[in-house]
């Protein structure tokens, strides 16, 4: 079975440069997340969804983030304009619905703003 | 708000021994905590999961314990290996509902030959 799907890998933007990262989450999947990890800590929330509907995006910046996941499967997390502050490790996941609500991790994806 | 601590921020040790990574977090009211590792550039592998109501978990040559009443939690790794070396993470879910995991900052772990 496959995991969760990230892409790309690595991106390297000049700040004021929109960019936009792609998760997949494994199949049957309702619940996606979207994380931020800084370099030296643990990764931080931005946004939850359930199936296309997001619960939880308290802590996105919303005056320059933006999520979507339109048809409840696959997700889109952009940010424009990019900041220096920006540069960090974007970690999507995926978890049931119901039962233990594990949530799988993807690879992430590093982005560099310069 | 939440805060999980995680004790020492980086640990070297030989190989073979065995060591102890803490975790501690300010609110009890937990519904969940979890053990992590994270390899360089790469995502976070569930370990080990602890439901609020138990004591302890084990897996292999991993062993976690939760003291909901003190926020504390242990991984103990036996016998270290080299293989071993990478960042341990623990995360808790508040029982407030959501899902919403909470982590700590880290151990950075390396076992020398």
């Amino acid at each position: 079975e496959a995991g969760v799907v990230q892409s790309p890998r690595y991106k390297i933007i000049e700040k004021k440069q929109p960019v936009a990262f792609w998760c997949n989450p494994i199949s049957g999947h309702n619940t996606l997340y979207w994380y931020r990890q800084n370099l030296g800590q643990g990764p931080e929330l931005l946004i939850r969804y359930e199936n296309e509907e997001a619960v939880d995006d308290s802590q996105l910046p919303k005056d320059r983030f933006s999520a979507e996941r339109l048809k409840g499967v696959d997700s889109t997390l952009k940010i424009q304009p990019a900041e220096l502050g920006d540069s960090a490790v974007y970690l999507c996941a995926s978890s049931a619905s119901r039962g233990s609500k594990t949530q799988y991790f993807g690879p992430g994806t590093r982005l560099l703003v310069l | 708000k939440q805060e999980v601590t995680q004790i020492p921020a980086a640990l070297s040790v030989p190989e073979g021994e065995n060591l102890v990574l803490n975790c501690s977090f300010t609110d009890s009211a937990i519904y969940n905590l979890q053990w992590f590792r994270q390899d360089p550039g790469k995502g976070l592998t569930s370990l080990l999961l602890i439901q609020s109501s138990q004591r302890e978990q084990t897996s292999g040559r991993l062993n976690a314990s939760l003291d909901k009443s003190s926020g504390r939690s242990t991984l103990y790794i036996a016998a270290s290996q080299p293989g071993d070396s990478a960042t341990y993470l623990c995360a808790v879910i508040g029982a407030g509902g959501g899902n919403k995991l909470t982590f700590g900052t880290g151990t950075q772990l390396k076992v020398e030959l």
